[in-house]
């Protein structure tokens, strides 16, 4: 099993320029969620989801997008980059959404914008 | 909403000694589960122990446990016997069932001297 995959592992992009974040796992996981890793400010919550089709916001959706039309994958999109949306991205999944399960996280994406 | 605290923003242990890292969460959820992970210079996240609100006994992981205090939402993490290994961020985290989703707070980065 490869588990939890990323890619690009590093991007760099212009202000306004689009782009997608890829993510993919093996395990057949039902919950697949994002997140921003930023200095002091631990890791915060994008977007989850809790199943094929089905996503919903976490604590900082602002600028994002994702869809889930696989099981396997789950892709975050930045519409329009800014300067602010510079850091380290992680996707992970767990077995399902609820009972506590452990979360798998990917090697992450060290985005910066300029 | 749910929240997460960790107040020591870093620590410093010497190798073979004992240091605990504290974490207070905050949820009006009934059913919750708790996490410490560790996310060492490489920057891949490792799940080091979890926790079940219902029990009451603390988990254990080897030389890794927990002090979970439910009633003041208090879940700290003791490490025996540091290793140079055992160098890395520590990030708590709380999941809810009702909510989906898993709050990290803002992590604690430990220094163990040799």
């Amino acid at each position: 099993n490869a588990g939890v995959t990323q890619t690009p592992k590093f991007q760099v992009l212009k202000t306004g320029q689009s782009m997608t974040l890829q993510c993919a796992q093996d395990m057949n996981h039902e919950y697949m969620s994002w997140y921003r890793q930023d200095p002091g400010m631990g890791l915060r919550l994008i977007h989850y989801s809790v199943g094929a089709g089905i996503t919903d916001q976490g604590e900082v959706p602002n600028g994002y997008n994702v869809s889930r039309s696989t099981t396997e994958d789950f892709p975050l999109r930045l519409l329009s980059a800014a300067p602010s949306q510079t850091s380290v991205y992680f996707c992970a999944s767990s077995y399902s959404w609820g009972g506590g399960n452990e979360q798998f996280f990917g090697p992450g994406t060290r985005l910066t914008v300029l | 909403a749910q929240t997460v605290t960790q107040s020591q923003p870093e620590m410093s242990v010497q190798e073979a000694e004992t240091v605990t890292l504290s974490c207070t969460y905050d949820t009006s959820e009934s059913d919750y589960y708790l996490f410490w992970y560790k996310q060492p210079p490489s920057r891949q996240m490792i799940l080091v122990i979890r926790q079940e609100a219902y029990k009451q006994q603390n988990a254990t992981e080897n030389r890794f446990s927990v002090n979970f205090q439910k009633a003041a939402k208090s879940f700290s993490l003791k490490i025996s016997d540091s290793q140079l290994g055992d160098a890395a961020m520590y990030f708590c985290a709380c999941h809810t069932s009702g909510t989906y989703k898993y709050i990290f707070g803002t992590g604690t980065r430990l220094k163990v001297l040799a």
